[in-house]
């Protein structure tokens, strides 16, 4: 029963180029959350989807990122034009429903932008 | 403004010694109050979740407490071990038409041999 599974684990940008993020949730669990942590921060919220919809993206900022969970496949965030400032640690988790569920956690995609 | 505060920001402690963690928080509507344990360059991974009505929980060596009058949430864990160090998170759960997670910037345990 495998968790998580996000990829790549790490992914180095030039500025101006595209980032693609992976996130395949556990099996059975159809809502997905996307996290940002900076380092010595905290995770911050960015955007929460469930099977083909976007349910809460006020965490996301709304040029160059983009977020989608296709029916079939990975949840993919995409960074358009990358900055130094995108440069930390993507983090996804998924559950099986929202409210009190647990929210199980992939190992992240660390971006370093150069 | 939603807000989850922990201390200390880190922490040494020797094997074999019981430590406990502080988590404060401003939330409101609040719906659970989760801990979750972070290791070095991996994703958190879930202790506990209490609702409002829970004021205590546990999971094996680690125990968490619930004031929801106080909004003050505690994280103990007895007898410590070397594999306990790890950023320990505490994160807020706001319900408001959709759920949102308010994430503390965590307590760094470090335990020594």
């Amino acid at each position: 029963n495998a968790g998580v599974m996000q990829n790549p684990r790490h992914l180095v940008r030039r500025r101006g180029q595209e980032a693609r993020l992976r996130c395949s949730p556990m099996k059975g669990h159809s809502h997905v959350y996307w996290y940002r942590q900076l380092p010595e921060e905290g995770l911050k919220f960015m955007v929460y989807l469930q099977k083909e919809n976007i349910i809460d993206e006020s965490g996301m900022p709304k040029e160059r990122f983009s977020a989608e969970f296709p029916k079939e496949g990975p949840s993919i965030l995409r960074i358009q034009q990358v900055v130094r400032g995108d440069s930390a640690a993507y983090f996804c988790a998924s559950s099986p429903g929202d409210g009190n569920q647990p929210q199980h956690f992939g190992d992240g995609t660390r971006l370093s932008i150069l | 403004k939603n807000q989850v505060e922990q201390s200390p920001q880190s922490l040494i402690i020797l094997e074999g010694k019981n430590c406990t963690l502080q988590c404060n928080y401003t939330v409101s509507p609040f719906s659970n109050l989760r801990w979750y344990k972070q290791d070095t360059g991996r994703g958190p991974v879930s202790l506990t979740i209490m609702t409002f009505s829970e004021n205590t929980k546990s999971n094996g060596r680690y125990t968490a407490t619930l004031d929801a009058d106080t909004k003050q949430s505690s994280l103990h864990i007895t007898a410590s071990q070397l594999s306990d160090s790890a950023s320990y998170i505490c994160v807020v759960s706001v319900s408001s038409g959709t759920y949102k997670y308010i994430f503390g910037t965590g307590t760094r345990l470090k335990v020594l041999a």
